[in-house]
């Protein structure tokens, strides 16, 4: 089946710094990929839709400025956290659809803390 | 709203069967997913149902009636790895995954 890597698998970064996190389809090209938070116990929450060579569209309450999405390229998709703080730390999924069928593909989570 | 239900937790008994319900109200519908995640994993793909009717695939099977908004997830001879947090998701009409909060299904041996 299709694969999608993330990396890195974990990070931890101080309180004020940015963190890049790379998503990568490594056998099918993605005209879309996802990206989602999960806090401790709770469910996938989406926070940004990326279509290959166009800007990203962020969900109702998160910020565009401080969650940087770019997706450059059909196998490339990055999030950076900028200025972090320990409010971030989550556990930060991404999917990727290669075409418009019914099934996303996700990557195995990035964990991230903010001390 | 949109607005999918299904139970917080569940408890079940090893080679037993367990039934996850899945209710939902979402602006149009493109299909209805399971999904499997074992605590501090991604979710993994488990089923897809589109049109009203069962599928089986193994020891799991997916049932969808769109007419009453209601899905529910069959899992057979239960195995200890069986334990996980089991997702329901809505495709709308905007082909958005909508997303359950998720059922923690626990096997006791």
């Amino acid at each position: 089946g299709a694969v999608v890597s993330q990396h890195p698998s974990w990070v931890i970064c101080k309180s004020g710094t940015s963190v890049k996190i790379e998503c990568r389809s490594l056998d099918f090209q993605a005209t879309t990929m996802f990206w989602y938070r999960q806090f401790p116990k709770q469910s996938l929450m989406l926070m940004a839709t990326s279509n290959e060579g166009s800007k990203a569209t962020y969900e109702q309450g998160v910020e565009k400025d401080k969650f940087l999405i770019n997706h450059a390229s059909l196998t490339l998709s990055t999030l950076t956290v900028t200025s972090a703080h320990p409010e971030d730390s989550s556990f930060y999924i991404c999917s990727a659809r290669a075409t418009v069928d019914y099934e996303q593909y996700f990557g195995p989570g990035t964990r991230l803390t903010v001390t | 709203g949109q607005n999918i239900d299904q139970p917080t937790e569940m408890t079940a008994t090893e080679g037993a069967i367990v039934q996850i319900n899945c209710t939902y109200q979402t602006s149009g519908f493109n299909g209805l997913f399971w999904y499997q995640q074992h605590a501090g994993e991604a979710p993994t793909f488990l089923s897809y149902n589109v049109l009203d009717g069962l599928e089986e695939k193994g020891r799991f099977s997916s049932f969808l009636s769109r007419s009453k908004g209601y899905s529910y997830l069959l899992l057979k001879e239960l195995q200890m790895k069986d334990s996980a947090s089991y997702l329901c998701a809505v495709r709308d009409s905007n082909y958005q995954l909508i997303w359950g909060a998720g059922t923690k299904l626990i096997i006791k041996p």
